[in-house]
């Protein structure tokens, strides 16, 4: 089965600053790959989601972009991050033996201050 | 545009008690697939349960079933003898069949499971 890893595992950062969260996968190959993002209390919102290297399709306008430079690779950026990126960032794939079901990496910690 | 509703915010219950979480949903479309997602403190997302729409019996596993009411469009989860582990902010969540499969998730019910 597969394994997602996200680094860091928590970030403080000032506003203004850059922002580069990483997510890398093992145990599959050519998964589709997630980046979600859960406010304090609230459900989560889809922000990226890729097919494949290089192919990116967004969902919500904003602050962020990702990108896919390697197959089991998706990382989340921003050059001037806002207040309100703050919060919980989550990477997901879906392939393997299922490939109708997101299974979601250990999350990464934003705090924008 | 398809959404997610859970209408109880809050449940608590008994250790080896079992509980019923609520969740309806909307769509227009016939294929599709619904799930059920734990995240405990760590804040890791956990698959509980997945049913695929096109199957009428309910899925279980282990202490964990659904009663997937599609005419009605409804997805309960049922957790039987609940265990302290249990305690958690569960969400459902749907996805279509076809498509980008992109999962749009309700806003969570947080469960506590009492000693």
């Amino acid at each position: 089965s597969q394994t997602i890893h996200q680094w860091p595992a928590t970030l403080v950062q000032p506003v203004g600053s850059p922002l580069s969260l990483e997510c890398t996968v093992e145990g599959t190959s050519n998964p589709n790959l997630y980046w979600y993002r859960q406010a304090a209390g609230r459900g989560l919102q889809l922000l990226f989601y890729s097919v494949g290297i290089g192919q990116i399709s967004s969902e919500v306008p904003q602050n962020l972009s990702a990108s896919r430079p390697q197959d089991r690779q998706f990382i989340l950026s921003s050059k001037k991050l806002l207040l309100s990126d703050s919060g919980f960032y989550l990477c997901a794939c879906t392939g393997g033996v299922s490939t109708d079901t997101q299974y979601f990496g250990p999350g990464t910690r934003l705090t924008v201050l | 545009a398809q959404t997610v509703t859970q209408s109880q915010p809050e449940m608590s219950v008994q250790e080896a008690e079992t509980v019923t979480l609520s969740c309806t949903y909307d769509t227009s479309e016939n294929n599709y697939y619904l799930f059920w997602y734990k995240q405990p403190p760590s804040r890791q997302m956990i698959l509980v349960i997945r049913q695929e729409a096109y199957k009428q019996q309910n899925a279980t596993e282990n202490r964990f079933s659904v009663n997937f009411q599609k005419a009605a469009k409804s997805f309960s989860l049922k957790i039987s003898d609940s265990q302290l582990g249990d305690t958690a902010m569960y969400f459902c969540a749907f996805r279509l069949f076809f498509g980008n499969e992109k999962l749009t998730f309700g806003t969570g019910t947080r469960l506590t499971i009492i000693p």
